[in-house]
């Protein structure tokens, strides 16, 4: 246990169907960060926020994805008309930069993932 | 561009042999290198975390190297056993604002009795 946590653990739903996930991080951590995993492939980066700002969003979040932060604390990841593209594992991570410079020090927690199936 | 590259994509080793993976990287200006193992559908947990000054890191039967000046890092595992089976991801972190962090594709390692 990483001190990450993701709810649910797995999800089933219908095509078009709307489906929102939570992620609880590590305390401390100011920053969040979600990312989508498809099976053979290493984690795709979606999103980040520090506190309650979201700060980059790549271009695979399109329109139907939605991140929010509002209390710098815990974040959901909602998905609108769910496609069966939209199958994967959606990860959770965490951190909080330490040091400076060369010396920076910054080291992501993952939650367990959310494993969504859409049929 | 950024990247990150892992070697093999996959790997079958018998029970108690050793194996090394390999991860190439461009990123820059870098900041530190972890590797992660992945357990089959759940989330990736730390091994080890280099920064630029460090060269070797070892975690129980876990050896990562680093060579900054080639790029380059490894991940040893000695006397393997099952439970390593798991895909071993590679990830760069850059001195960048904003995300910092790139991902290797990973290698899938699979150890048979």
């Amino acid at each position: 246990d990483t001190g990450v946590s993701q709810d649910p653990r797995h999800k089933i739903t219908k095509r078009g169907q709307n489906v929102t996930f939570r992620c609880d991080p590590i305390s401390e951590h100011n920053r969040l960060y979600w990312y989508r995993q498809t099976l053979g492939q290493g984690p795709e980066f979606l999103t980040y926020f520090q506190n309650e700002a979201q700060l980059e969003k790549s271009r695979l979040l399109s329109d139907r994805f939605s991140a929010e932060r509002p209390k710098g604390s815990f974040s959901t990841l909602e998905i609108q008309r769910t496609e069966q593209g939209d199958s994967a594992m959606y990860l959770c991570a965490s951190s909080f930069p330490r040091g400076r410079g060369p010396a920076i020090y910054n080291e992501q927690f993952f939650g367990p993932g959310t494993r969504l199936t859409v049929l | 561009k950024n990247q990150v590259e892992q070697s093999p994509q996959s790997l079958i080793i018998l029970e108690g042999k050793n194996c090394t993976l390999q991860c190439n990287y461009t990123v820059s200006p870098f900041s530190n290198l972890r590797w992660y193992k992945q357990d089959t559908g759940r989330g990736p947990v730390s091994l080890t975390i280099m920064t630029f000054s460090e060269n070797t890191k070892s975690n129980g039967r876990y050896t990562a190297t680093l060579d900054a000046d080639t790029k380059q890092s490894s991940l040893h595992i000695t006397a393997s056993q099952l439970s390593d089976s798991a895909s071993y991801i590679c990830v760069v972190s850059s001195l960048n604002t904003g995300n910092q962090f790139y991902f290797g594709t990973g290698t899938s390692l699979t150890v048979i009795p």
